[in-house]
């Protein structure tokens, strides 16, 4: 089955300690994103990535990094987290453009909250 | 900086009534997506509309996009309860369906 997934779905952490939410495709997509969504905000990019190695900011991409070594999978990283940054985050992935397709699969979501 | 708006951000409607979600974007872009999320779920592709005049029908959902408004609407037809979730509408920001810029969100609620 196609799909996108993320571990872990909740997270609850303390201001400051290192985490990493993980996420991996089998579509053999090249393109894949992080997401984060608040209330009455939608969903806000955070990070994408074109192929390995290459990634590029989204529009929030403040006290967060990623890293792409193998295509399948898109981790990510908050080195220091903070409450603000409590939320809903999703990963996506989609193919390249002209193969037909231009949906981007969402994974499940995860939910962190950091105190 | 691209903005999208959308309009209502909650809509309460009866069954069988009809209505529509706008969409408006602020900076020129062929491609929008529509997107469903029923509560505590992930978000669901409704449509992709790739281009200016688009009209797209699944259902009791029809889109449409016309880029030289920068306007996307998702018209509803006799709503029934099942409708009820959020619609976003997502902007494509490069051309190549991996940088979207989100509206809200509509909260819909059909009452039976």
């Amino acid at each position: 089955e196609a799909q996108v997934t993320q571990n872990p779905r909740y997270l609850i952490t303390v201001t400051g300690k290192k985490l990493t939410v993980t996420c991996s495709q089998n579509m053999n997509h090249e393109y894949m994103s992080w997401y984060r969504q608040d209330p009455g905000l939608g969903l806000r990019q955070i990070y994408y990535s074109m192929n390995v190695e290459v990634t590029d900011k989204g529009d929030v991409p403040e006290g967060y990094k990623v890293s792409r070594k193998e295509k399948r999978n898109f981790p990510l990283i908050l080195e220091s987290p903070s409450p603000n940054q409590t939320s809903l985050y999703f990963c996506a992935s989609s193919s390249l453009p002209g193969q037909g397709f231009y949906e981007q699969y969402f994974g499940p979501g995860t939910r962190l909250t950091v105190t | 900086e691209l903005k999208v708006e959308q309009n209502p951000l909650f809509l309460s409607m009866q069954e069988g009534k009809n209505y529509t979600i706008y969409c408006n974007y602020s900076t020129t872009s062929d491609r929008l997506y529509w997107y469903r999320q029923d509560p505590g779920k992930s978000l669901e592709s409704l449509f992709v509309l790739l281009s200016n005049g688009a009209v797209k029908q699944e259902g009791r959902l029809m889109a449409s996009l016309d880029t030289k408004a920068r306007l996307s609407t998702l018209h509803i037809t006799a709503a029934v309860h099942d409708l009820s979730a959020t619609y976003f509408c997502a902007v494509d920001m490069n051309g190549y369906g991996n940088k979207l810029v989100f509206g809200a969100g509509t909260i819909l609620r059909v009452k039976s």
